[in-house]
């Protein structure tokens, strides 16, 4: 079955410094994608990135970046130099089923202070 | 464009009352999916549809919980009678297709409390 680890509940953070969230994924599928999303203190759910298990291409996205490694099955996502509107909570997602069941890590509360 | 629409944003009801959920999906996209968030279980999918019907609802708690898709812009998730612990954020979901790896866009959920 598959199974997304988010061994990180809270992490606080003074603003301006780099954090990053770790993701550890479980999969029998060869294919599958994994995705981040942001819940912010409104609720909604944000998508950020997806990756196919083919791309092993880290990707950088203005402040953000992930780092994808097949090797240690690992999907992590880095904040550079992070400010108060990150906080949130942040989950890695797998997809299987014909990706249409997300799996959703336990998530990880960002606190950024000023 | 509006994003997948939800409705109501709360809701306070009694236990043994029957709750209905709506939701609207994005115009054009063809898969809704029902997600439960709690403290203690998480974000969990309920069912999820394709041009209007069921695929798989293996994630439905209870026989007391129902969803229908009578049309490609409107889901109901029902839940009859309701119990306090049935008290949790649902979200609403939408995406393009089925399969592939488009992203699933949420709505902004409904917060139900169950007394």
């Amino acid at each position: 079955a598959q199974k997304v680890t988010q061994a990180q509940t809270e992490i606080s953070v003074v603003e301006k410094e780099d954090v990053t969230l770790d993701c550890v994924y479980e999969t029998r599928d060869t294919t599958y994608y994994l995705f981040w999303y942001k819940q912010p203190p409104s609720g909604e759910l944000v998508f950020l990135i997806r990756r196919n298990s083919f791309d092993e291409q880290n990707e950088i996205s203005g402040r953000y970046s992930w780092n994808f490694q097949k090797s240690t099955s690992s999907f992590n996502f880095t904040i550079t130099a992070s400010q108060v509107v990150d906080s949130a909570v942040y989950f890695c997602v797998s997809a299987s089923g014909g990706y249409n069941k997300l799996i959703f890590g336990a998530g990880t509360r960002l606190a950024v202070h000023p | 464009d509006a994003g997948v629409i939800q409705s109501p944003r709360h809701e306070v009801t009694e236990m043994g009352q029957e709750v209905t959920l709506r939701c609207k999906p994005i115009s054009g996209h063809n898969s809704l999916f029902w997600y439960r968030q709690t403290m203690m279980r998480g974000l969990e999918l309920l069912i999820y549809f394709n041009n209007n019907v069921p695929i798989d609802d293996s994630g439905m708690p209870e026989d007391r919980f129902s969803a229908k898709m009578p049309n490609a812009s409107f889901s109901t998730l029902k839940i009859q009678p309701s119990e306090p612990r049935d008290s949790a954020v649902y979200f609403c979901a939408s995406r393009l297709g089925l399969g592939g790896a488009d992203e699933q866009f949420f709505g902004p959920g409904t917060r139900l409390t169950v007394l």
